[in-house]
């Protein structure tokens, strides 16, 4: 299958910094990525998605840069909040209706 | 908010045993997906469902599994005789029309093979 990874498992963050989570991907082919927040007991929610023609995209509180040349996709949310720990899931499509997810971040906010 | 709503949100089952896992996806979606999740592991793709069959399945989804869209709101996944290591959340997911777009998830049903 194809590899989608997260450079960092955990990650902590002061409320109100700004978060940066990581991931890469294997398979240049790829050309649509979406990230997902999973909270505890719930289903992946999507946050924000991107396109390969595109190399940044702004959602609300939300930033998603792509780097095609590293095979590199990051997500920056601002204004950290307690309502936003969860696992980040960065996922990958390359056709078709197939999406491979990574294994996840956890952030956790410190109040 | 429309939602994708699965039950049972917890089924337990004996290794050997069939087990149907029911969705109701988003009223107006066209394509249905299921997706499971090994307890600290990836989300992992099983199927997708478009038009009233198998538009996609991975690796994972051998015979020991199938789909049905039994009427015009549900969307079931069964497996035939659970295996231990079938046990893992499930999610189903819908899509509207836009085949390649953010699909909408329900709460997952946590599947435990004993």
């Amino acid at each position: 299958g194809e590899s989608v990874g997260l450079h960092l498992p955990t990650l902590s963050v002061q409320e109100g910094d700004n978060s940066i989570i990581n991931c890469a991907y294997s398979n240049s082919a790829s050309d649509y990525f979406i990230w997902y927040k999973q909270e505890s007991g719930k289903g992946p929610q999507f946050i924000i998605d991107i396109r390969s023609n595109m190399d940044k995209r702004q959602g609300q509180r939300v930033t998603v840069l792509l780097n095609k040349t590293v095979k590199h996709l990051s997500l920056q949310i601002a204004a950290t909040q307690p309502g936003d720990s969860a696992v980040y899931f960065c996922a990958e499509n390359i056709a078709g209706n197939q999406f491979y997810f990574g294994t996840g971040t956890s952030l956790t906010v410190i109040p | 908010e429309p939602e994708v709503t699965q039950t049972p949100s917890h089924q337990v089952t004996q290794m050997g045993q069939e087990v149907i896992l029911r969705c109701v996806p988003i009223s107006n979606h066209l394509y249905f997906y299921w997706y499971r999740q090994i307890l600290g592991q990836k989300v992992e793709f099983l199927v997708s469902f478009y038009n009233n069959e198998i538009s996609e399945k991975s690796e994972i989804f051998d015979d020991q599994f199938s789909v049905e869209r039994p009427d015009g709101s549900n969307f079931t996944l069964k497996i035939r005789s659970t295996k231990l290591e079938d046990s893992a959340m499930y999610f189903c997911a819908s899509t509207p029309g836009q085949r390649r777009t953010e699909a909408f998830f329900g709460q997952g049903t946590r599947l435990t093979v004993v």
